[in-house]
C-alpha cells in the first residue's frame, strides 16, 4: 500500500534556527495536511494545502510557520526561528478524499 | 465549534477479550465523519477505521467495528479478540468535510493489552 513518507525522522536544532520538516505524500492524493503532536498531548492540526494554496489554518500555524509544495512530489514545513516550545512530533498526511493517510513522522528536538 | 471526548485515559483488558473504546462528539453540522488511529510506542499514526454521518450501517474492519449511535453523538470503538500487539494510544478523531478536511481529534485512551 502507498504511504506518506516524512525526512528525517528526528531533527535536533537549535532555538532560532529555522526547520524545514519534508514530506512525499501518496502520488494521486490532493489534498495535504500537517499536524503536530506535543508530548503527552493531542494532535493538533496546523495546516492543509490543496491546488496550490493554503486552504485552511489553525491559530497555532503564524507567521513563523509556512507550507511549500515546490516540486511535483514533496510538500514542506518550514519553521523561521523555532522556539522551545516547538518540540514535538510534527506529521504530515495526505488525502484524496475523506480518508488521511498520515507519515510516520518527524520529531522536532528544540535545545 | 467541534468536540472530540475520550473520557477514558487508559484501559486494561485481558488478552482473547474485546474492549470498547469511548468516543463522543459535538457539532452542529450535519455533514461529518468519524476516525479512530492508533498510534503504538513508535509514534506513528495508523488508520483504523471511519464511519461517515450519513453511513446507515456501522463501520466494520476486520477485528475493528465502530458502534456509531448519532442520536447520542458517540462513535465508541469495538476491538475483538485483543492481541498483544493491540497495546497503544488510540485517537478517536472528526473530520469537518467543509473547512479543508480538518481532523479534530480526542485526547487519546491508552490501551493495555494483559496476557
Amino acid at each position: 500500500e502507498p504511504e506518506v513518507t516524512q525526512t528525517p525522522s528526528h531533527q535536533v536544532t537549535q532555538m532560532g534556527q529555522e526547520v524545514i520538516l519534508r514530506c512525499v505524500p501518496i502520488s494521486n492524493h490532493l489534498y495535504f495536511y500537517w499536524y503536530r503532536q506535543i508530548l503527552g498531548q493531542k494532535v493538533e492540526f496546523l495546516v492543509s494545502f490543496y491546488n496550490n494554496e493554503i486552504s485552511e489554518k489553525s491559530e497555532i500555524f503564524d507567521d513563523q510557520f509556512s507550507v511549500e509544495r515546490p516540486d511535483g512530489s514533496n510538500f514542506t514545513l518550514k519553521i523561521r526561528s523555532t522556539k522551545l516550545e516547538d518540540s514535538a512530533m510534527y506529521f504530515c498526511a495526505s488525502s484524496e478524499g475523506v480518508r488521511l493517510n498520515f507519515g510516520a513522522g518527524t520529531r522536532l528536538s528544540v535545545l | 465549534a467541534q468536540k472530540i471526548t475520550q473520557t477514558q485515559p487508559g484501559m486494561f483488558v485481558q488478552e482473547k477479550e474485546a474492549v470498547t473504546l469511548d468516543c463522543t462528539y459535538d457539532t452542529s453540522d450535519p455533514s461529518y465523519g468519524l476516525f479512530w488511529y492508533k498510534q503504538p510506542s513508535s509514534g506513528e499514526m495508523i488508520f483504523l477505521i471511519y464511519q461517515g454521518s450519513y453511513d446507515q450501517q456501522n463501520a466494520t474492519e476486520g477485528r475493528y467495528s465502530l458502534n456509531f449511535q448519532k442520536a447520542r453523538k458517540s462513535a465508541n470503538l469495538v476491538i475483538s479478540a485483543s492481541q498483544l500487539g493491540d497495546s497503544a494510544m488510540y485517537f478517536c478523531a472528526m473530520l469537518h468535510m467543509e473547512y479543508g478536511n480538518k481532523l479534530v481529534f480526542g485526547a487519546g485512551t491508552i490501551l493495555r493489552v494483559k496476557s
